[in-house]
């Protein structure tokens, strides 16, 4: 199984202000996928994100407010834009080995004030 | 993808056997279905799958119906640190194919001393 870890573990923001996630995985991955965990709730997708092509978004979910950068195969990064306390969330992200199985990193926890 | 039904809660006695449920009534015939659990606080973690045959691992058992309508999840002997959300998903293909996991509510399963 894969190993991911992501940083940072935890963060608390100001409203307006921005976060970048970054996510390392220990081998080289096609598919990424993020996730968002918003409070007492399941896993939702927020996009997939492919090494060389613009990252896939999920309904609801939009570049601009959560852009994606996959620069190598082994690292990806999310960013939350203009937050609000309505992004208070743990996001994480996670990769697919050739078996279909999904390996998950320990999440960032965000509080936004 | 086909949608999955889980009881919300159950308990378990720590030593015996849990048994969770899944209902997949409308699973497609190239569906696989995957077992995640996700302790408090840390990311999901893979259990087990399978296609239609029943499966085993070092973590549990997969028993999965011969209409492939339904399955159960076996954890044999519950353990306190089996305490999680368990998550029934189904989706198409056994390969690195990119398909994002449908996390639903999931069973909330309580392992007791």
């Amino acid at each position: 199984s894969a190993v991911i870890s992501q940083k940072p573990s935890r963060d608390i923001c100001q409203r307006g202000t921005s976060l970048t996630i970054q996510c390392q995985v220990d081998s080289q991955v096609t598919m990424m996928f993020w996730y968002r965990q918003q409070p007492g709730q399941s896993l939702t997708l927020i996009a997939t994100a492919n090494q060389g092509s613009e990252a896939t978004y999920e309904s609801g979910f939009v570049i601009d407010k959560f852009p994606i950068s996959r620069p190598n195969l082994t690292f990806s990064t999310l960013t939350v834009s203009n937050m609000s306390p309505e992004d208070s969330s743990i996001y994480l992200c996670s990769v697919e080995d050739h078996r279909g199985r999904q390996f998950f990193g320990p999440g960032t926890r965000l509080t936004v004030l | 993808d086909a949608k999955t039904t889980q009881p919300p809660s159950m308990d378990c006695a720590e030593g015996r056997a849990a048994n969770l449920p899944c209902n997949h009534s409308t699973i497609s015939g190239n569906e696989y279905v995957y077992w995640y659990r996700q302790i408090h606080s840390q990311g999901p973690q893979y259990i087990i799958h399978g296609l239609k045959n029943n499966e085993t691992n070092e973590m549990a058992s997969l028993i999965i119906t011969e209409d492939r309508k339904s399955s159960t999840l076996i954890l044999p002997h519950a353990t306190l640190r089996d305490t999680a959300v368990y998550y029934c998903i189904v989706r198409p293909s056994n390969s690195n194919s990119g398909y994002a996991l449908n996390f639903g509510k999931g069973t909330s399963l309580l392992v007791t001393p």
